[in-house]
Formats: structure tokens, C-alpha cells, sequence
């Protein structure tokens, strides 16, 4: 089975960096994902990992450790738009199915 | 906008009755996947099919059965349904079984059971 951790919430001011971690204990893991989901709204794709290392977007950076089983979400310069849950969204062998953890609630504040 | 359309956005129902959500993927994409989601619970993958035919099998009762038609867009059905039901059911689309891209997410079918 899976299993995927990741904090259940977190607030940040306006402005500043947040880190959002996520854990993963799988077999045959082949790659990462992180989506960012308003609340009643479908979730969009917002980074993926499958080597080592860090995925710089804009704002958003992702990296990833398979040793540790370990990947976190790096959001720079926030604003109050980021509030929103954040997936972590693990895939397992050479399929494209996705096993999501429970999201972080993140909370920008002025 | 994903390009992944869901219909219909919202579905009041009654306990014991059947309804149809209909997903259309993404222009090109082959994969079509299920996914429900409830209050209490993160996203519960259900099922997915890949060019008609079923590829994989999550967390999907045996009240629940899905199909992909020849011009790929996709219909879950949900039988004898239970207030255990109400959730946010969203289909989302990839271009192959296998690939390395994103799934991306229609906006969802809201179903209420009353």
C-alpha cells in the first residue's frame, strides 16, 4: 500500500516563503506531483518531480528527495490568491495512476 | 480553463436512485480517470480508462461502474446511491496510460443526495 503525509494546515503572511512537506512510503515509486486546489474547485497541476533535486517555477519551486521519501512545495513572494489546499500526488510504477494525500490547507494573512 | 469538461456542475438526487456523470477530456488526450471527493476525505482515485479500456482500479463500489466510449468521452455511473454518496466526483484527463504528463482536472460534478 501507500502511504502519504502531508500537514494538515498551515498560515504564512502576505509576502513571505512558506514550505509545504510531504512524506511517502510506496514501492515501485515513479514520480511526484503537487497540485493547488481553491476550495470547490478542480484541483490544477502545479509542479512534478521524478529525479532528485529541485523544479524551479516562477514562484513555485518542488523538490525531491527518493531516499528519504521526502518532497516539499516552496512558494515564494505569497499573496493572498495562494490560499488554497496543496496535493501531493504520489505515482506508482509504469501507470499514470495517482494516490493523493490529504492536502494542506494553506492560509495567506495580510 | 483545463479543457476537460464535466457535466452536469451540480446533481441533487434522492436515496436509491441512479445517476450518470459525464466527462469529456481534453482534445488529444487518451486517459480519462475518476475521482471522488468528500468533505472528510482527500481525492479517492476510482477508475481509470485509457482508449476505451479500463486500465486500472482504485477505491470504486460495485454500486459505481464507468465506461469510455469510442470518441473518448467518459460516463461514470452511480447506482442505489446512499447519503454516504455526496461528494464532489471530478473526471480528469492525460495523454497516454503511461506518460509523464499531468492529469488535469475538469471542474467537477457537485452530487447531493437528500
Amino acid at each position: 500500500g501507500q502511504n502519504i503525509d502531508q500537514p494538515t494546515e498551515m498560515t504564512a503572511t502576505e509576502g513571505a516563503i512558506v514550505q509545504i512537506n510531504c512524506t511517502y512510503q510506496t514501492s515501485g515509486f515513479n514520480g511526484l506531483f503537487w497540485y493547488q486546489q481553491h476550495a470547490g474547485e478542480a484541483p490544477t497541476f502545479l509542479s512534478y518531480n521524478v529525479l532528485d533535486g529541485l523544479e524551479e517555477k516562477g514562484r513555485f519551486s518542488s523538490f525531491l528527495s527518493r531516499s528519504k521519501g521526502y518532497s516539499y512545495l516552496l512558494l515564494k513572494e505569497l499573496q493572498m490568491k495562494d490560499s488554497a489546499s496543496y496535493l501531493c500526488a504520489v505515482r506508482r510504477n509504469a501507470g499514470n495512476m495517482l494516490t493523493f494525500g490529504g492536502g494542506t490547507r494553506l492560509m495567506v494573512k495580510p | 480553463d483545463s479543457g476537460v469538461t464535466q457535466t452536469p456542475k451540480h446533481l441533487i438526487t434522492a436515496t436509491g436512485q441512479r445517476v450518470t456523470l459525464r466527462c469529456s477530456p481534453r482534445s488529444g488526450d487518451l486517459s480519462v480517470y475518476w475521482y471522488q471527493q468528500s468533505l472528510d476525505q482527500g481525492l479517492q482515485f476510482l477508475i481509470q480508462y485509457y482508449n476505451g479500456e479500463e486500465r486500472a482500479k482504485g477505491n470504486i463500489l460495485e454500486r459505481f461502474s464507468a465506461q469510455q466510449f469510442p470518441d473518448l468521452h467518459s460516463e461514470l455511473n452511480l447506482s442505489s446511491l446512499e447519503l454516504g454518496d455526496s461528494a464532489l466526483y471530478f473526471c480528469a484527463s492525460s495523454l497516454g496510460g503511461v506518460s509523464n504528463q499531468p492529469q488535469h482536472f475538469g471542474d467537477g460534478t457537485r452530487l447531493s443526495i437528500l
